[in-house]
């Protein structure tokens, strides 16, 4: 069975700072990976997304990502965060084949001015 | 990229009455729309997966006679919430695949629903 792991509910960052909010993810086929970003009353905006190329994933606002299958992980990272970066980021596996997605808990980013 | 909106934004309505929500891929043809329901500070729960065509597939606890989801083109879903009540209100979001972009699905904006 898939499943995503969101370690963290809640991440404070000062700004300036680096982001990283971790995912782990259980999937028996080849999976795709997603992050998207969801600000308050908002829908989701995608960030960036795995699907079998690099395993270095760069997208918006500076985040990239790096699928890891040894360690089962996709984690989410900034070299350095901005006050509009405060909003809940949500990891999400989708197995091969189908466009059935499995979300994480969601992470709640603060960032601390 | 793919643009799925929806309308309305939000909606206020009395107990009792029914509330329809529209999905639509502006710019793709959707075979597949999805639709949630998000609880404050909690992730996305699937409700329904609706195939153009054909009749929505529910996930296990919610009520197909409550959320009647129609998918009768490939860029238009509705959602109506029948004789709605408080705990009704929610954030719905719809979301839409298709288009040969694989594995992806393309976030609505949201409708906030709220029940008196």
């Amino acid at each position: 069975a898939q499943s995503v792991t969101q370690l963290d509910s809640h991440v404070s960052v000062s700004e300036g700072t680096p982001v990283l909010l971790r995912c782990n993810y259980s999937s028996s086929y080849s999976p795709s990976l997603f992050w998207y970003v969801q600000h308050p009353n908002k829908g989701l905006q995608l960030l960036l997304k795995y699907t079998s190329a690099a395993t270095l994933v760069k997208g918006i606002n500076g985040f990239e990502a790096e699928f890891k299958k040894s360690e089962t992980s996709f984690h989410l990272t900034k070299p350095s965060a901005h006050m509009s970066d405060a909003a809940e980021y949500f990891c999400v596996v989708t197995p091969s084949g189908t466009y059935k997605y499995i979300f994480g808990t969601g992470t709640r980013l603060k960032v601390l001015a | 990229g793919a643009v799925v909106s929806q309308h309305p934004s939000w909606v206020i309505c009395k107990s009792g009455t029914s509330v329809k929500i529209e999905c639509r891929s502006l710019d793709f043809q959707a075979t597949t729309m999805f639709w949630y329901r998000q609880f404050p500070k909690q992730s996305l729960m699937l409700m329904a997966t609706s195939n153009e065509g054909s009749k929505a597939t529910y996930e296990q606890g919610v009520e197909k006679d409550k959320f009647l989801i129609n998918h009768a083109s490939l860029t238009l879903s509705t959602l109506t919430v029948t004789s709605a009540h408080p705990e009704d209100s929610s954030f719905y979001i719809c979301s839409a695949a298709g288009g040969g972009n694989y594995n992806e699905q393309f976030f609505g904006p949201g409708t906030r629903l709220t029940v008196l």
